[in-house]
């Protein structure tokens, strides 16, 4: 079955800097993808979804990439703040709508001023 | 719009006990879901509904661990005899199928086995 590897773990940067988050996956038929955010002891909040061959998506602070040749998806998170310190997840989703989400093993972001 | 409504949002369990966990999910969503996601690590899914049909349970620990959505609406999660190893947190999510897939998250349910 489907299998995301996300890297690193564990990212440190100071505030203003940029961080990359890599997630590889394996099946081919993954349709949509998602990135989450997850603040100590909260749920998981949407960031960001994309589901063209090949898309950038610029939100509030970060950029995404989907390059389905390679079957990499990518969170660059640009100008970071503290607030932005989290755990961040990538999520996998197959063929369309209404099927569950596969997700990556998470980063932990710190941002320190 | 009211989003996921999980209960309880913590529970403490000696092993051995039982515990449910309920979700309500967002008014109108077809398709339910159950995620366990242990301390440090990603959600992994137990099982999730379309309706009241389950769809996939082949990640659910049958013996201990049950699901049920009866009435295609809310839905509950219940452990068995708890063990240590299933200390997480318990997210419930829904989803519409007709759309783009994105799932709406609760807050979770943590739990704690001692």
């Amino acid at each position: 079955g489907e299998q995301v590897e996300q890297r690193p773990p564990h990212l440190s940067v100071r505030e203003g800097d940029s961080a990359v988050i890599i997630c590889t996956y394996t099946d081919p038929n993954s349709y949509y993808f998602f990135w989450y955010k997850q603040e100590p002891g909260a749920g998981l909040q949407l960031l960001m979804k994309v589901f063209s061959s090949t898309e950038i998506n610029e939100g509030q602070g970060f950029t995404v990439l989907l390059n389905k040749k390679d079957k990499q998806l990518s969170l660059n998170l640009t100008a970071a703040h503290p607030g932005d310190s989290a755990v961040y997840f990538c999520a996998v989703s197959l063929y369309q709508g209404g099927r569950a989400l596969i997700f990556g093993t998470g980063t932990t972001v710190s941002v320190s001023p | 719009e009211a989003g996921v409504t999980q209960s309880p949002r913590y529970a403490v369990l000696q092993e051995g006990q039982a515990v449910s966990f309920w979700c309500d999910p967002i008014s109108g969503h077809d398709t339910l879901y159950w995620y366990q996601q242990p301390r440090d690590q990603g959600p992994q899914l137990l099982v999730y509904f379309r309706d009241e049909a389950v769809i996939d349970n082949s990640q659910l620990p049958s013996d201990r661990f049950s699901a049920v959505r009866p009435k295609g609406t809310n839905s509950t999660l219940k452990i068995q005899s708890a063990k240590q190893g299933d200390t997480a947190t318990y997210l419930c999510a829904s989803s519409f199928s007709g759309t783009t897939g994105q799932l709406y998250f609760g807050e979770g349910s943590k739990l704690t086995v001692l």
